[in-house]
């Protein structure tokens, strides 16, 4: 059974940081991509990054490239989101997801979800 | 504002059949980019619903289908059951973002 676990979400002032944690099980973890999505409150599911099986490639959504790095471990079945220079806007859930495939592509899907973990930027 | 809009609600009584429609445009849906489905009960994880436009994962009902058409896709719920009250988002490729984009979410109520 894939399961997906999160963890590190916090309060954290702005212009602070935080670093998420996803513990992954159930599946070849270096077989496939990840990413992470989120979700701010009363807000729909916005897409944040996403590394592929091998952590040779990474994308962001612009809303926080140069702020955000996504990083795997694959020796420890875990995927990060290293959040730096945090903005209220940033105040979310943030889900890790499982991509179908390695590669993250035009065709690309999530076919597991962790239940999340809440990040709150205020001061 | 998402990229794709979805209607924000819908409602049916149990046993109707309704339709969640998710419209895009030339950067996404219509470039050919395949819509995905995804239903989302409050405080769980999302669930995969609809891959590749029309395909259900094993375990998926078949009361869930999916169509695309032009830079329109579309989820149909037939048989409505009390448990498929939920948040449902449709996904799709952006080639003008370059990266993944979500409806901004149906809230289905089941009546």
């Amino acid at each position: 059974e894939v399961q997906l676990l999160e963890s590190g979400g916090g309060l954290v002032q702005p212009g602070g940081s935080l670093r998420l944690s996803c513990a992954a099980s159930g599946f070849t973890f270096s077989n496939y991509g990840l990413s992470w999505v989120r979700q701010a409150p009363g807000k729909g599911l916005q897409w944040v990054s996403v590394i592929s099986g091998g952590g040779d490639s990474k994308y962001y959504a612009g809303s926080v490239k140069g702020r955000f790095t996504i990083s795997r471990d694959n020796s420890k079945n875990t995927l990060y989101l290293q959040m730096d220079s945090l903005r209220a806007e940033d105040t979310a859930v943030y889900y890790c997801a499982k991509d179908w495939r390695y590669y993250y592509d035009t065709r690309s899907y999530l076919d597991y979800w962790g239940q999340g973990t809440l990040v709150t930027v205020s001061s | 504002q998402s990229v794709l809009t979805q209607p924000p609600s819908v409602s049916g009584a149990p046993g109707q059949r309704v339709t969640i429609s998710c419209t895009g445009s030339s950067s996404n849906v219509g470039a050919g980019y395949d819509v995905h489905w995804y239903q989302h009960l409050p405080g769980a994880a999302p669930k995969l619903l609809i891959y590749g436009s029309t395909n259900r994962p094993s375990g998926v009902p078949d009361r869930f289908s999916g169509s695309k058409s032009g830079t329109s896709a579309s989820l149909a719920i037939t048989g409505l059951q009390a448990e498929d009250e939920a948040d449902y988002y449709c996904q799709s490729y952006d080639s003008s973002l370059s990266g993944s984009v979500f409806g901004g979410g149906t809230k289905l109520t089941v009546l």
